[in-house]
């Protein structure tokens, strides 16, 4: 069984930049969620991607956006970066069934490694 | 953005010790999941726990979902070197817009002396 990879593990930026985040998920999941974890912190909701589409997004702005493939990998992208984005980026995938209500076991997550960005 | 309160902090312990940590909240969520992220890693989940009252046990892990839905610790007995790392507990609300939303904690970060 493959796990969730993250690529890169570590870049930096400069602010003003944009960047592009890459998962691919476990093996038969089929939702990707991304998380934003600052230094000292825990994990933030940014969105999930099921079935190609966005389903649920947390307190960021417009400038974070997502893609789903059909294989179920996913991007996070980033545009006009700020030092504040300084983070780790966590992937983490998940199965969801067409009648899994929000409180099913689907919500357990498999995390990746991360993307640790830095913004200078 | 919102995240649950845990406690503590950090944590210094002798190998053998027994810990306990705990998160609370001032809304009501469904689910409770305590992960553990080493250096360089993502979080691994430990437990899960579905139901109010449900006491969930993993190896020396315990942990339970608090009766009133805000809140929930975790058990770590006979600690060992390995232990050592951040513990973060997550919750899932209800809400149909929710779905795979979870709320961390700040993290409690062990120790464990030999």
């Amino acid at each position: 069984e493959t796990g969730v990879t993250q690529s890169p593990t570590h870049l930096i930026k400069t602010r003003g930049q944009q960047v592009t985040l890459r998962c691919s998920s476990q093996s038969g999941h089929n939702t990707v969620s991304w998380y934003q974890q600052a230094l000292g912190q825990g994990p933030q909701f940014i969105f999930q991607y099921y079935r190609e589409e966005e389903n649920g997004r947390g307190n960021f702005p417009p400038r974070f956006s997502g893609l789903q493939f059909p294989n179920y990998s996913s991007e996070l992208n980033v545009n006009a970066l700020e030092l504040d984005d300084s983070a780790l980026y966590l992937c983490a995938s998940s199965l969801r069934g067409r009648r899994d209500r929000v409180t099913s076991g689907a919500n357990v997550l498999t995390f990746g490694a991360g993307s640790r960005l830095t913004v200078l | 953005g919102q995240q649950l309160n845990q406690s503590p902090q950090s944590m210094f312990i002798q190998e053998g010790e027994d810990v306990s940590m705990n998160c609370t909240s001032s809304s009501i969520f469904n689910t409770w999941l305590w992960y553990k992220q080493d250096p360089g890693e993502g979080p691994v989940l430990l437990i899960a726990l579905y139901k109010a009252g449900e006491l969930t046990s993993n190896g020396r892990l315990t942990a339970q979902f608090g009766i009133t839905r805000k809140d929930s610790f975790l058990n770590i007995s006979a600690s060992i070197p390995s232990d050592v790392g951040i513990y973060f507990c997550a919750g899932l609300q209800a809400g149909g817009t929710s779905y795979g939303k979870l709320t961390f904690g700040q993290g409690t970060i062990l120790t464990v002396h030999p």
